[in-house]
């Protein structure tokens, strides 16, 4: 099992660029969740998919939008990527809601935008 | 609501000595506990979790107990090696939301 994948591992965006990142999980979990990373501000969460077709804001939405495209992925777009949202990006899966439910990780998206 | 408060660090210790990092939180409901952890260049691994209060978690010689009382989760561990050189993230999750809460992390290094 490959885990959580996300693509592409670094990108570098102009302002006013847009890109989507990509996520895929291959272990038949139910939600996904999207979080940046920036130094000091531990994790904090963009958006979160509790199961197929469903999407939900987190504590920092604006300027993303997101598609869950079926059970095993779920992609984040930057429709015209600002110098803030130079971050590490990581993608997260869990099998379902419960509270006992831990998250599992991909390796995370450098992105810087200039 | 629900947040989570870790030590600052950033943390260095010498090989073999004894780690505790701090973690306090405040919850809606009746949380789960877990500690993560980052190498660099790496996304979070779970290290270790409990799912009720008095419960301990444990795995590669980490141990943290869920204090309902005293309201935290904190990490330590025996006799840390090199290879411990990470960072540590204390998060709950309610039974009342969707989400995760992070702390901010602790960044720890162990010197030979």
């Amino acid at each position: 099992n490959a885990g959580v994948t996300q693509t592409p591992k670094f990108q570098v965006l102009k302002t006013g660029q847009s890109m989507t990142l990509q996520c895929a999980q291959d272990m038949n979990h139910n939600s996904m969740y999207w979080y940046r990373q920036d130094p000091g501000m531990g994790l904090r969460l963009i958006y979160y998919s509790a199961s197929e077709g469903t999407t939900d804001k987190g504590e920092v939405p604006n300027g993303y939008n997101v598609s869950r495209l079926n059970k095993r992925e779920f992609s984040l777009r930057l429709e015209s990527a600002a110098p803030s949202q130079t971050s590490v990006y990581f993608c997260a899966s869990s099998l379902g809601l419960a509270e006992y439910n831990e998250q599992f990780f991909g390796p995370g998206t450098r992105l810087t935008v200039l | 609501g629900n947040s989570v408060t870790q030590m600052e660090g950033p943390v260095t210790l010498s090989e073999e000595a004894f780690l505790t990092i701090n973690c306090t939180y405040t919850a809606t409901g009746y949380p789960s506990l877990f500690w993560y952890v980052q190498y660099p260049g790496e996304g979070l691994q779970l290290l270790l979790k409990a799912t009720k209060a008095d419960d301990k978690g444990s795995n590669k010689g980490f141990e943290a107990t869920y204090r309902k009382e005293t309201t935290s989760f904190h990490l330590e561990k025996g006799s840390v090696q090199v290879s411990d050189s990470a960072v540590y993230f204390c998060a709950l999750r309610s039974n009342t939301g969707n989400q995760f809460y992070f702390g901010t992390g602790t960044s720890l290094t162990v010197i030979p």
